[in-house]
Formats: structure tokens, sequence, C-alpha cells
């Protein structure tokens, strides 16, 4: 069965800091591994995915996120917050016809 | 390019009113199709599935419905609104497991 865990359901970070939120899954079969982050009241957005291939992945907005099959992780990280990366962030990973979901990452981003 | 569009962006209803909210999905054929709710502060809850046309798989016991009348289209219903409904929901499309979901924009419900 797959399932996600996200460590930390609030996480602030000064401006200009490294942005690090932490996802461990688990899955029977070889995942395939989300993040999506959602603003207020709007829908989420695909940031990467992993399916295949490289196992450090580069999304949008100057994200990555590392498959790290030996720790069943897959942490997002940013190098340097910027104010528009409040948000909430989820990880999932994906089942035979639907994705599991973590409860999700509040990013607080202190000017 | 694909495209899901959801109406409307927000709704207020009273209690024991019914509801219906449309989901559509252009430029894609036979997605999988899926209604998530988000309650305050919380994380998303998956209601209801749909692999086809009039299949649908529910995950939550509820007073919520849905129903897939066309390939494209999916839709939430309720006959009779709780206070416990209030929330915002979200509908999500996928083609292969590898592809992850595309959400539409989200309906905010608030049952008064």
């Amino acid at each position: 069965a797959q399932s996600v865990t996200q460590l930390g359901s609030h996480v602030s970070v000064s401006e200009g800091a490294l942005v690090l939120l932490r996802c461990n899954y688990s899955s029977s079969v070889p995942p395939y591994l989300f993040w999506y982050v959602q603003y207020p009241n709007q829908g989420l957005q695909l940031l990467l995915k992993y399916t295949t291939g490289a196992t450090l992945v580069k999304g949008i907005n100057g994200f990555e996120a590392e498959f790290k099959k030996s720790e069943t992780s897959f942490h997002l990280t940013k190098p340097s917050a910027h104010m528009s990366d409040a948000a909430e962030y989820f990880c999932a990973v994906s089942g035979a016809n639907n994705l599991f979901f973590g409860t999700g990452t509040r990013l607080t981003v202190i000017p | 390019s694909q495209t899901i569009h959801q109406w409307p962006a927000t709704l207020v209803q009273p209690v024991g009113s019914p509801l219906s909210l449309e989901c559509t999905v252009e430029g894609t054929s036979n997605p999988n199709l899926y209604w998530y709710r988000q309650a305050a502060g919380r994380g998303l809850q998956l209601l209801f599935y749909s692999v086809g046309i009039g299949q649908i798989s529910s995950e939550v016991p509820q007073n919520l419905s849905a129903s897939r009348p066309q390939d494209r289209q999916f839709i939430l219903s309720s006959k009779k609104l709780l206070l416990s409904d209030s929330g915002f929901y979200l509908c999500a499309w996928s083609g292969t497991p590898q592809g992850g979901y595309t959400f539409g924009s989200g309906t905010r419900l608030t049952v008064v």
C-alpha cells in the first residue's frame, strides 16, 4: 500500500534562507512521486515529479527534490526562500488509480 | 493542451438546500476524474473518483454523491446540505499514473 508522511505541518524560514520540506513515502511498487503547491483559495499546482531516471528533479520556481530509495524520502528544497514561496506544499505518491497525499506543510517566509 | 474547468468559484448555501458542482475537462479523452475536499486547516480528503462514464467510487460515506454523465464531465451533488459540508472542493483529472493530477481552481462552499 502507498502512503506519504510529511514531517512538520508548519515550517518558517527567513527570506533568503534554505527551504527544506520533508517527505517520506511507503510504496509496495517503484513509486512515482510528486510535489504540489497550493496558494490560498486556489487549486494545487504541480511543482515537480519523479517517475524514472535521474533522482534529482528540478521543478518550477527554483525548487528541486531528490529521490532517495534507501531512505524512502523525497524532500523538497530551494536554496533561497522568496516571499512568494509562502504557501502550502503537498507531497504525493502514485497508486493504481489515484494519488496518496500527505497532510501538507504550510511554509511561512519571514521578511 | 488539456484544461480543467470548475465552477462556481464561491457558493453560499443554506442548510438543507441542494448542491451541484460541475467540473469539465478539455483536450483529453477517458480521463480519471476526482473530487477532493479540504476543510479549514485540513489536508485533502478524497471523496469520489471515476475511471469512466457511469463508474463512481466513493471513498467516504456521506450525504454527497457524484455522477459522470459524459466522458469529460464530473458532477458533485447533495440533496440536503449540512453545516459540515462547508469547505473547499477541488476537482482533478489524470491520464497516466506518472502524469500526476491536474487540479481545477476549486469551489469555496459555505453552508449557513
